[in-house]
């Protein structure tokens, strides 16, 4: 089943302590990003990845950090988490960036105590 | 700067009351706009893309359509299955950014 998979579905930290979610798309996609959704706010976008060893900055980038070693995978990562980084967080990929439709995961919510 | 806004922000519509939603966007120039819908505690699922000012696309009772401005989701006949977040997003040339509306929250009462 063609699916993008997050883990984990829920996660409370506390601040300071470095944390990463998963991200894996087994479609064979070329382009994932990361989004975090707040209420009222929509769905913002925090990095994107057009493909292997390529990553940009989204609208929200600050605090968060990525990779993208591998075509499937694209972890985000939380050096020092904060409570403002408490959202509902969205993985996606479509087969390439441009006017693509996305396939988003399952969301991991996140709370940074 | 680009940006979409969608409105109402709920709505509320008995089984069977047609009604639309609206995205307004502003963008430098649109490569795509779309629409997803959201179920609690899910995804966003996507549902359609339209690339130009009069261009329309269906999927059993929801039509999307397209203007310079803005794009409205026609809900038909709606069922209390329909109920669920509507997305708007938009995707504008010169980058690959996809930037997303607030959503609109439909109710669907039988």
């Amino acid at each position: 089943e063609a699916q993008v998979t997050q883990n984990p579905r829920y996660l409370i930290t506390v601040t300071g302590k470095k944390l990463t979610v998963t991200c894996s798309q087994n479609m064979n996609h070329e382009y994932m990003s990361w989004y975090r959704q707040d209420p009222g706010l929509g769905l913002r976008q925090i990095y994107y990845s057009m493909n292997v060893e390529v990553t940009d900055k989204g609208d929200v980038p600050e605090g968060y950090k990525v990779s993208r070693k591998e075509k499937r995978n694209f972890p985000l990562i939380l050096e020092s988490p904060s409570p403002n980084q408490t959202s509902l967080y969205f993985c996606a990929s479509s087969q390439a960036g441009f006017v693509e439709k996305l396939f988003f995961g399952s969301g991991t919510q996140l709370s940074v105590l | 700067e680009d940006q979409v806004t969608q409105s109402p922000e709920a709505l509320r519509l008995q089984e069977g009351e047609s009604s639309s939603l609206n995205c307004s966007y502003t963008v430098s120039g649109l490569r795509g706009l779309f629409w997803y819908r959201q179920d609690p505690g899910k995804g966003p699922e996507f549902l359609f893309t339209l690339y130009s000012a009069g261009e329309e696309k269906e999927k059993e009772r929801l039509k999307a359509t397209l203007t310079k401005k803005e794009s409205f989701l026609h809900i038909t006949a709606p069922k209390p299955e329909d109920s669920a977040t509507y997305l708007c997003a938009v995707q504008a040339t010169g980058g690959f950014k996809t930037i997303f509306g607030a959503g609109t929250r439909l109710f669907v009462k039988a």
